[in-house]
Parts: C-alpha cells; structure tokens; sequence
C-alpha cells in the first residue's frame, strides 16, 4: 500500500513533443505528490507538486494532472527540449507523518533534437 | 544560499567496514533525511532527524545508524559494509517534519 507505480520506464520524443509520465498509489492518506527531474551525478531537483485539492498545476512548461478517485497522476511536458533529457521521479508522502517520500522507479526520458 | 552539501562524493569501501557519510543542510532548515538510490531504481528512505532526534525510520536494518548534530548537520553511518549496500546516499533537508526537500548530490559509496 506504501508503493508509487510509475510508468513508463523509459521515453523517447522528438524535439517539441509533449511526454507524459504516469503514477498510481494506493494509500489515500497520501497528500502530497511532487515530481523530481534528476541528471546524471546530481540529486533529485524539484519540479512541480500537487495536493489532492486541485486536478491540474502548470509551472512553466510543466503540468501535473491528479485524478484523485482513480489515484493517479502524471505529468506533462510541453514542448520538450534536449536539456529536458533526464530521469524523472513522481513521488508521494503524508505530510502530517513527517514528510517521508516513497518514490517512483523513474523515468528515463530522451529527447532526440 | 548554500544548498545541501554532502561529503565525501564518492567513497570505496570493502565489505565489512564501517563507513560514516556527512550532510550540511540547506540555510535556514533544520531537518535532515537520508535515502537510498540504487542503480537505476528510486531513492529509498532511510531515516530522518529533527531536533538530534531520529523521527522517522524507513526498512532498512539496524546497520545504518545517524546523528544529527545541534547546527542541524547529520552523519549516517553504516556498518558492516555488504555488497548490496552500493549506492548513491542522498541527504535531503527540509524546514520541520513536512513537505519542500532539498536534496544534496550525494555520495557515491561502492563496496568491493
């Protein structure tokens, strides 16, 4: 009940493409559900996070979608560029229980020019 | 504004051994967590520190130990080194027991 399902495990896109990385869980206790981008060599790097309250978040060229009754969330990315080549990790946790994040296996993502 | 700063960045160690890896916090947060990344899998949460006290532990066995000292600053130890704990160890911080991590490159441990 504690895991974070994400999918796929890698993608390819063309230059100005929209990828779109999915997440399931099962404990809806979680409230808290953050997308980290991650290079080769570094820590995770927050992106973009949504609480169950609202069904969509755009920061930029970045848009989480949540669909809290099918417990699912994905992320989209518009107009991908090479510089957005990276792994991606959605995540989730309860924030009263002290934050602690489960994450997803991640997301290989290429960007071809 | 110093993000997180984790040392050494990488580190090579036999099985067996003991091994103590440091993070400095971002400025101005107070709590530290550790995690686990394996190649090519998502970061595992070990534990985390608020106030020099270990609030939240994740699955992992009694081997892997911390302290977190007053200035914030933490150490996760690890004894008796085994194969299957090569990894990327991440410290991540945050201000109180919640949500905004920060996460720091982490240290590339490799036990032969």
């Amino acid at each position: 009940q504690q895991q974070v399902k994400q999918s796929p495990q890698s993608l390819i896109v063309q230059k100005g493409g929209i990828p779109i990385i999915n997440c399931a869980y099962e404990n809806t206790a979680f409230d808290y559900f953050p997308w980290y981008q991650q290079f080769p060599g570094k820590g995770p790097a927050l992106l973009i996070a949504i609480r169950p309250d609202v069904s969509e978040k755009k920061e930029g060229r970045f848009t989480i979608s949540f669909n809290k009754s099918a417990k699912q969330f994905s992320l989209h990315i518009m107009d991908s560029q090479p510089g957005d080549s990276a792994t991606y990790f959605c995540a989730a946790s309860v924030s009263r229980a002290g934050g602690k994040l489960i994450f997803g296996q991640g997301t290989e993502l290429s960007v071809k020019p | 504004d110093a993000g997180v700063t984790q040392s050494p960045t990488h580190l090579i160690k036999t099985r067996g051994q003991q091994v103590t890896l440091r993070c400095s916090p971002k400025s101005g947060h107070d709590t530290v967590s550790w995690y686990q990344q394996a190649l090519g899998q998502g970061p595992q949460f070990i534990f985390q520190y608020y106030e020099e006290e270990e609030r939240q532990r994740g699955n992992f066995p009694d081997r892997f130990s911390g302290h977190q000292f007053p200035n914030y600053s933490s150490e996760l130890n690890v004894n008796a080194l085994l194969l299957g704990d090569s990894a990327l160890y991440l410290c991540a911080s945050s201000l109180g027991l919640g949500d905004g991590y920060t996460f720091g490159s982490g240290t590339r441990l490799t036990v032969v």
